[in-house]
């Protein structure tokens, strides 16, 4: 069974700030998803980016970057310009490419914005 | 806008009850997931259905039940509530197969506490 792991529990960065927050994942499957979500406290989950694992090149999304470390299992969220709309758990998941959909995720990641 | 709508935002209940968590997506999504969501674990998957009257179990189903009986509609039933089943209970919702893999479309969560 694939898990996915999230390592901090609680992250905290200066306001316009580049804070990483880190996810690994142990898996056998060589063809999967990876996505990165984002709950507010308005309890939405809300979807920020995600890397197909056939791709080498890193996904980005405006602010949101990653750094997919295939070999090393690793899929690191990048937030540049950190905003106070940013804070927020953050939640690494994990989804084959065979077989049923579920998503499988992380412990989540509190991210706190200092202003 | 399309979403996925959770009947109770908030829901008090008696140790014993029957509980329905009732779940409503109006994207004509084949697949729904309900998850259980607590402090330090993250979300873990209760029960999931990829077709009418179709269901799999997770990876926590014991003590839980679901229907779906509409495409749209996905209920998760405790059977006989228990405190240990005080949580944030949260339902999803996605479509089949790798054409849209944009993970799935959260609803806003229950937050159901047993007394």
């Amino acid at each position: 069974a694939q898990t996915v792991t999230q390592s901090q529990p609680e992250m905290s960065v200066q306001e316009a700030e580049t804070v990483t927050l880190s996810c690994t994942y142990d898996t056998s499957e060589s063809d999967y998803y990876l996505f990165w979500y984002k709950q507010p406290p308005s309890r939405q989950m809300i979807l920020v980016i995600r890397q197909e694992a056939y791709k080498q090149q890193n996904a980005t999304e405006n602010r949101f970057s990653v750094n997919f470390q295939k070999a090393a299992k690793s899929f690191s969220l990048k937030i540049s310009d950190s905003q106070l709309g940013d804070a927020a758990m953050y939640f690494c998941a994990y989804r084959s490419n065979f077989g049923n959909e579920k998503l499988t995720f992380g412990t989540g990641t509190r991210l706190t914005i200092i202003p | 806008d399309v979403k996925v709508t959770q009947s109770s935002r908030y829901l008090v209940k008696r140790t014993g009850e029957k509980v329905f968590l009732e779940c409503v997506q109006d994207m004509d999504h084949e697949n729904m997931f309900w998850y259980r969501q607590d402090p330090g674990l993250g979300l873990r998957l209760i029960y999931f259905s990829y077709d009418v009257k179709m269901k799999e179990k997770g990876d926590i189903p014991e003590g839980y039940s679901v229907s779906r009986e509409k495409k749209e509609r996905f209920s998760l039933i405790l059977e006989s509530a228990s405190t240990n089943q005080t949580s944030m209970y949260l339902c999803a919702s996605s479509l089949w197969g790798q054409a849209s893999p944009g993970g799935y479309t959260f609803g806003s969560g229950t937050r159901l506490t047993v007394v």
